[in-house]
This record gives structure tokens, sequence and C-alpha cells, in this order.
């Protein structure tokens, strides 16, 4: 099992819509919650991170934590073409806040 | 303004050849990370500093070497003991909360 999963998609959805993004993870120990995202040829942008169970809202993104069922997702409200990228979710290992562990990511193409 | 840059963008090198990656960082982060990245990957954590003169292995080492005799400076070097070299190289520093930021990276390319 890997310890942290990414369905790698693509996953599409039309412009407007919400797009739901998953990841799950191993760790129970996991304290902090990270997602990326990464345009092709280009590298990761820290999108948003999470650390308490429920969610947290920034503008047209949410994150959302439940560690009893260690799954993390991010939902990305009224897409947009330019949200078109791999997302990568990102947990921190728990013997150390400093290394944190990647997702393979999961490529969301916002159609038109 | 405040960021990390990597030098240079594009690298091509033989095979046998050590070579060395650039990273500097101005957002006074103690923490700075290598990564590498293959096509279709995660990322994968090479080494890893959480202050001046002190650094750690990540998960792929072997092959890598790496100081930081500055707070704002981590070079890796990529020896010729690294078996598949070829990869995008990313670097990142972080504040003590944890979010890891990343610079633009390096795409090497060994043949």
């Amino acid at each position: 099992q890997k310890e942290v999963e990414q369905n790698s998609g693509p996953l599409s959805v039309p412009e407007g819509a919400i797009a739901s993004l998953n990841c799950t993870y191993s760790d129970r120990g996991s304290q902090s919650f990270f997602w990326y995202r990464q345009y092709s040829g280009k590298s990761p942008e820290l999108i948003m991170f999470i650390y308490s169970n429920g969610d947290k809202e920034d503008g047209r993104f949410t994150a959302q934590l439940n560690k009893a069922s260690q799954y993390v997702s991010l939902l990305i409200r009224d897409s947009q073409p330019s949200d078109s990228a791999t997302y990568l979710c990102a947990v921190n290992r728990w013997d150390s806040s400093y290394k944190l562990i990647f997702g393979s990511g999961t490529r969301l193409l916002v159609r038109p | 303004d405040g960021g990390i840059t990597q030098s240079p963008k594009y690298l091509f090198r033989k095979e046998g050849q050590n070579v060395t990656l650039s990273c500097e960082q101005n957002l006074n982060h103690d923490a700075m990370y290598w990564y590498r990245q293959d096509p279709g990957q995660g990322l994968r954590l090479i080494y890893y500093s959480q202050i001046v003169n002190d650094f750690q292995k990540g998960d792929i080492a072997e092959g890598y070497s790496v100081s930081r005799e500055k707070k704002e400076s981590f070079p890796l070097t990529v020896t010729s003991a690294q078996k598949n070299p070829t990869a995008f190289y990313l670097c990142a520093s972080s504040p003590p909360e944890g979010e890891q930021y990343f610079g633009p990276g390096t795409r090497l390319t060994v043949t």
C-alpha cells in the first residue's frame, strides 16, 4: 500500500463545475496535509494546507480533512480551464514535521 | 521579492560526470530540501537540511551529495554513482510550520 494515494485521473469536469480531488494516507500519526498544483513542466505551487478535522476554505478552494478515515480532499468551485493541472497531495511523516510524503498526483482537465 | 531560485533551468551532461545544481532562497527559512521527480511520478526526497551545517539523507540519497554552509544556499551534486540521473530536480524551503515552497526546478539530462 502506498503511503499517500491519489487517483491519477484524468478527472474531467466542465467549466463552472465543482472538481473534487481525493487523497488517502496510511500513517495515522500524520498531522499536516498539503495540496499543491503543478502545471505541466513547472514546479509545484502550494494551494492550501490543513491541520484540523473539518473544512478550510480559501477563495474557490476548500480542503476537507477526516483523520478518522485518513482522507483529505480538495474541492475547486467554479472550475476554470486555467485550473487544468496535476494536483499533488502531501502529508507529513509521523516522525518529522519537516518530511513530506507526496502522492503521485491527480490530473484535472477543465473543459471550456 | 522573496523566493527560491534554481539554476540552471536545463542541464545536459555526459555519463560519468559529476554535476552541481544550485539552490538559493531569500525567505529566511531554516529548512531546505531536494526532491527528484520522474515523469508521471510523485516527488521523492533526496536530502534535507533543518539548519546550517547539518543535513540528513532522504529516501533516495545514493549517488547524491549536498552541503549547507549558508542558510540561503543548499547545492546538490549528482555524482557519477547515481545510476539514473536524468530527472526534474526540485529544491524547496520551509518555515517551522512545515509548508514547503518550491523553486522553478532544474531539468537534468544525462546521456
